[in-house]
């Protein structure tokens, strides 16, 4: 079985500074998709960045990047100029190539200050 | 609507009481996923739905468990007999298609379960 693991409970980051969050993942299969989702108070998952695992290229959605190593299984997620609005609980997600549901990580909150 | 709408936002429930917790997709999204998320966790599978078929129900934790969304369109999760280890965020997601990778999946604000 898959398993997702996000070793920080907690980060804080200063407004406007960069900050990184780690995602390592265990599998089997060769292909097969990884994804942040970002859930703030109101509980809503929102889509944040998604990479496909045979793409060397790291993804990148605006001040949000991965860096991907398939090699290693990790997947972090590092979000530049930190804003307030970014303040919430994170979380890694995988999935494989022709499964239908995500495996989560346990979630990583993320403070800002001002 | 414009979103996907889950209701009601919170239910709190007695011990061995029934629960229904109910799920409007987007309209006209063929995929609808039911997450169950533990306080200060991450969202686990429960259950899956393609039109009106259940297709994977392999993360129902008991048969207390039970989904169906019999039209295709509005879902519904009930829970018989409620134990506090339930308690929980019941979180629906949809999406126009079959999973995919670029199949956006939208999830709703989900429903908080307490049970005391």
């Amino acid at each position: 079985a898959q398993t997702v693991t996000q070793s920080q409970p907690e980060m804080s980051v200063q407004e406007a500074e960069t900050v990184t969050l780690s995602c390592t993942y265990d599998t089997s299969e060769s292909d097969y998709y990884l994804f942040w989702y970002k859930q703030p108070p109101s509980r809503q998952m929102i889509l944040v960045i998604r990479q496909e695992a045979y793409k060397q290229q790291n993804a990148t959605e605006n001040r949000f990047s991965v860096n991907f190593q398939k090699a290693a299984k990790s997947f972090s997620l590092k979000i530049s100029d930190s804003q307030l609005g970014d303040a919430a609980m994170y979380f890694c997600a995988y999935r494989g190539e022709y499964g239908n549901k995500l495996v989560f990580g346990a979630g990583t909150i993320l403070r800002v200050k001002s | 609507g414009a979103g996907v709408s889950q209701s009601p936002r919170y239910k709190v429930a007695k011990r061995g009481q029934d629960v229904a917790l109910r799920c409007d997709p987007i309209s006209g999204h063929v995929s609808l996923f039911w997450y169950q998320q533990a306080l200060g966790q991450g969202p686990e599978f429960l259950t899956y739905f393609q039109n009106e078929a259940q297709l994977d129900k392999s993360g129902l934790p008991s048969d207390r468990f039970f989904a169906e969304r019999p039209e295709g369109s509005v879902s519904t999760l009930k829970i018989q007999r409620t134990q506090q280890e339930d308690s929980a965020v019941y979180l629906c997601a949809s999406s126009f298609m079959s999973p995919g990778f670029n199949e956006k999946l939208f999830f709703g604000s989900g429903t908080q379960l307490s049970v005391l």
